[in-house]
């Protein structure tokens, strides 16, 4: 079946330092890989859509300066959390999929810890 | 936008009790509908999905989910819980011209053995 892999599992950062969060098909390509964040109990909200070859579409409300995404290939996607904050410390998912409509196949996470 | 609601935030069976999970979307249109789910210190997975033809969608470890179009409902099912279902499900909705899938908030699901 389809994997996703993310990397780091768990990052522990400071205050005001960036962070680089990679997600991997490893199967298979991935046209678009999603990017979601993840609070206690809570649902998946969507943070951007990234396209290979193309600029990540963000949804309202995301900073697309802060949370920088890269689609350099078919196979990798990176989320930077730019500057970062202890607020931003979450639980980031990364989802790919080989067709628009067709199964998300999801990466285990990265669990940021921001101090 | 589209909305999609999870009615039952936290369950606690019994194990062998049956289980229904509801899903309700607001998109009026064709939809992909799908159900995932995270086990403890896991990723989420698919259990199973719906695109088209029969309603009555079957997935994995027993599951099952109908797709009711008139009520806008897509409800997972199981006759007969177990331990190891013990998990969080997703109720997720793909809208006919998009390709961003809609979460539900989730509901824990917890199994006394």
């Amino acid at each position: 079946g389809a994997v996703v892999s993310q990397h780091p599992s768990r990052v522990i950062c400071k205050s005001g330092t960036s962070v680089k969060i990679e997600c991997r098909s490893l199967d298979f390509q991935a046209t678009t890989m999603f990017w979601y964040r993840q609070f206690p109990k809570q649902s998946l909200m969507l943070m951007a859509t990234s396209n290979e070859g193309s600029k990540a579409t963000y949804e309202q409300g995301v900073e697309k300066d802060k949370f920088l995404i890269n689609h350099a290939s078919l196979t990798l996607s990176t989320l930077t959390v730019t500057s970062a904050h202890p607020e931003d410390s979450s639980f980031y998912i990364c989802s790919a999929g080989t067709d628009y409509t067709d199964t998300q196949y999801f990466g285990p996470g990265t669990r940021l810890t921001v101090l | 936008a589209q909305s999609v609601s999870q009615h039952n935030h936290h369950v606690i069976l019994s194990e062998a009790a049956s289980l229904e999970l509801g899903c309700n979307y607001s998109y009026g249109g064709t939809v992909n509908l799908f159900w995932y789910v995270q086990y403890p210190g896991q990723h989420l997975q698919l259990l199973l999905k719906y695109f088209s033809g029969d309603p009555l969608v079957k997935g994995i470890k027993g599951f099952e989910a109908e797709f009711i179009k008139s009520k806008f409902s897509f409800n997972l099912r199981k006759p007969s819980v177990q331990w190891s279902d013990t998990a969080e499900y997703f109720c997720a909705v793909i809208a006919g011209g998009s390709y961003i899938p809609t979460f539900g908030r989730g509901t824990s699901l917890i199994v006394h053995p």
